[in-house]
């Protein structure tokens, strides 16, 4: 079974730039989650996906992102314009049930 | 707000110590307790989870883990570690509640094994 895939693996932009980060969960989990990690913070969630439905975006810093999920398979997460402390690595996670998640091997992205 | 506490950010052992790691949450309803694993270079994957049950979980590597629930604790513990288990480790918690179950994490803490 593959596991959670994300891209790219590493971004670096310019402030004002957009990027848009993609993640594909294992096979048949409906559960995806957002997180990042900020300058070896902790991790944080952002949001959590229920096939194509947003359930819980609390995380969400601010409208600057945005998360979709078309179909209920993969999801990306875009972030427009990017800001300096955007920098950190964002990392998606799947489950099937409710309770252990997956997590995929983050895309480091660096803000400049 | 749920938080979750690691009592050590860098730990230094040499092969053959015993290990612990502190973890402490603050939410007070019913959790469940995870401890995560980061490799250098690679992705983070489960280590233990503690659902219901037998509060003392054996995980993968020889890692195992306490749920004491008067203490709001869930440390990890080692016997005798190895170089191969230099790794960034993370505590986290989840509240399950109507099938949603974000996971709030510690800060980690980075082991160093040296031979």
């Amino acid at each position: 079974e593959a596991g959670v895939t994300q891209f790219p693996s590493h971004s670096v932009i310019e402030k004002g730039q957009t990027v848009t980060l993609r993640c594909d969960p294992i096979s048949g989990h409906d559960n995806l989650y957002w997180y990042r990690r900020v300058m070896g913070k902790e991790i944080k969630f952002l949001l959590h996906f229920v096939k194509e439905s947003k359930q819980d975006e609390s995380g969400m810093p601010n409208n600057r992102f945005l998360a979709e999920r078309t179909g209920g398979t993969y999801s990306t997460l875009k972030v427009q314009p990017a800001e300096l402390e955007d920098s950190g690595v964002y990392f998606c996670a799947s489950s099937r049930t409710d309770r252990e998640q997956y997590f995929g091997p983050g895309t480091r992205l660096t803000v400049t | 707000a749920q938080s979750v506490s690691q009592h050590n950010h860098h730990v230094i052992l040499s092969e053959a110590a015993s290990l612990e790691l502190g973890c402490n949450y603050s939410y007070g309803g019913t959790v469940n307790l995870f401890w995560y694993v980061q490799y250098p270079g690679q992705h983070l994957q489960l280590l233990l989870k503690y659902f219901s049950g037998d509060p003392l979980v054996k995980g993968i590597k020889g890692f195992e883990a306490e749920f004491i629930k008067s203490k709001f604790s869930f440390n990890l513990r080692k016997p005798s570690v190895q170089w191969s288990d230099t790794a960034e480790y993370f505590c986290a918690v989840s509240r399950f509640s109507g099938g949603y179950n974000k996971l709030i994490f510690g800060a980690g803490t980075r082991l160093a094994v040296h031979p």
